[in-house]
């Protein structure tokens, strides 16, 4: 079964200190791998996704396959960076997407 | 604004009512989704539609959810019969048929409540 996992619900950091919200899945097949934010007040939105291996406000990932991770990373975090962060998968070729629990990411002054 | 629209926004209702929401999607989008959120947990996929065609259903659409999308544009999401398990907020979010599943366009959402 698909499934994903967020372990932390809440992670609050201060600004310019890194900040890494973990996310592992479980899927027998290859998955592709998302990252999605929603901001206060704003509608869940795509941040980026492993196949395209960019920063996106900062922001990375690496899929690590071997330990079924997709942990989203910033070097330097900024308070508009404060939201809630979810991972989700998909399977190539599905129209389906497998979201995890979600992370309140909070960044402090 | 022409993003994905939902109606109502917000919904209370007592259990056991019927209960019905709207979402009309981008312009041109062929697909649509609906995903239930309950507290504390991500958009869980309940159902999609590929023009007037609904192509999959999750499991946890029992027999009182019904969706529909009649013409290919807007969609409803019925709730026969509610339970206090049925609160959540409800997401739709659509897509063009030629985009990738993760470019999918979400609505603000509708929040139930049953009392």
């Amino acid at each position: 079964a698909q499934r994903v996992t967020q372990p932390e619900k809440l992670l609050s950091v201060f600004k310019g200190a890194p900040v890494e919200l973990k996310c592992n899945y479980s899927y027998s097949g290859s998955p592709e791998l998302f990252w999605y934010v929603q901001y206060s007040r704003q509608r869940l939105q795509l941040l980026l996704r492993h196949i395209s291996r960019e920063s996106i406000k900062g922001f990375t990932a690496d899929l690590n396959k071997g330990e079924t991770s997709f942990h989203l990373k910033k070097p330097f975090a900024q308070e508009e960076d404060s939201a809630m962060y979810y991972c989700a998968l998909s399977n190539q070729g599905a129209q389906k997407l497998v979201f995890g629990q979600g992370t309140r990411l909070t960044i402090n002054p | 604004d022409t993003g994905v629209s939902q109606n109502p926004r917000h919904k209370i209702t007592k259990r056991g009512q019927n209960v019905t929401f709207r979402c009309d999607p981008i312009s041109e989008h062929n697909r649509l989704y609906w995903y239930r959120q309950t507290l504390g947990q991500g958009p869980e996929f309940l159902t999609y539609f590929q023009n007037e065609a609904q192509l999959e259903k999750s499991r946890l659409l029992s027999d009182r959810f019904s969706a529909e999308r009649p013409k290919g544009s807007f969609s409803t999401l019925e709730i026969q019969r509610t339970e206090q398990g049925d609160s959540a907020m409800y997401l739709c979010a659509s897509s063009h048929l030629a985009t990738p599943v993760y470019e999918q366009y979400f609505g603000p959402g509708t929040r139930l409540t049953v009392t």
